[in-house]
């Protein structure tokens, strides 16, 4: 079965620049998507489509994808921003949708 | 303003049955696909499956742990999205969310399911 691997967590300081990566085979093909999720919570939609934010997201988010690797950047990463994230895609054939296993983003 | 509002969770026995509803408003859903995704507690997040609009025959697409005993529907004169859970197993415990799209935008609150001898 297609996976999406992600580091299980990220620690930075305010002010630094996270980056989350999510690796998967297809991803040269197929969109990224990225998820934000506090505790207690429904996610949100960060990025969809690889690099387009979405429109209640502040611009500090940015997204990217080259080859099989496809990044979430928060760059000036703020208290507030402290969440897991999950990126999301699917295999070549389409028929697979799937969840990397969420990245815990620490910011203190 | 999307609204994704779900009902019908519960606790139940392996092997029972349970149908979720999810009534959407704010966007046109009869030309929306829509999607179930659902998150074990204190794990990931784990996508269902995803119906197609009417117009594509509501065609549907799960994923492996729920093929076979899962049922999405749609019923577009009423803007609601359904979950019908069959033969429901312990491992199916799980917050439920409704989504819209395949790959999700927007989430609905989510309702608990759980599965219990």
């Amino acid at each position: 079965s297609y996976e999406l691997t992600q580091p299980p967590s990220v620690s930075v300081s305010p002010g630094q620049t996270a980056r989350i990566t999510c690796s998967g085979d297809a991803l040269p093909k197929k969109y990224a998507y990225w998820y934000q999720q506090k505790s207690g919570q429904a996610p949100v939609v960060v990025i969809y489509e690889d690099s387009e934010r979405a429109s209640e997201m502040p611009e500090r988010f940015s997204g990217s994808s080259s080859g099989t690797m496809a990044t979430l950047t928060i760059s000036g990463a703020q208290v507030e921003d402290e969440a897991t994230y999950y990126c999301f895609s699917t295999d070549f054939s389409g028929h697979h949708r799937v969840f990397g296993g969420g990245t815990k983003l620490t910011v203190l | 303003e999307v609204q994704l509002v779900q009902s019908g969770g519960g606790l139940l026995e392996p092997g029972g049955s349970l149908r979720l509803s999810c009534a959407a408003s704010g966007f046109t859903f009869s030309t929306t696909w829509m999607s179930w995704v659902r998150q074990a507690p204190g794990k990931g997040l784990e996508w269902v499956g995803r119906v197609k609009t009417n117009t594509e025959n509501g065609a549907t697409d799960y994923a492996a742990p729920v093929k076979g005993r899962f049922t999405i529907s749609r019923d577009d004169s009423k803007n609601t999205l359904y979950l019908q859970m069959n033969g429901l197993k312990i491992e199916d415990t799980a917050l439920y969310y409704c989504v819209t799209g395949e790959a999700p935008m927007y989430w609905g609150q989510g309702v608990l399911v759980a599965v219990s001898s």
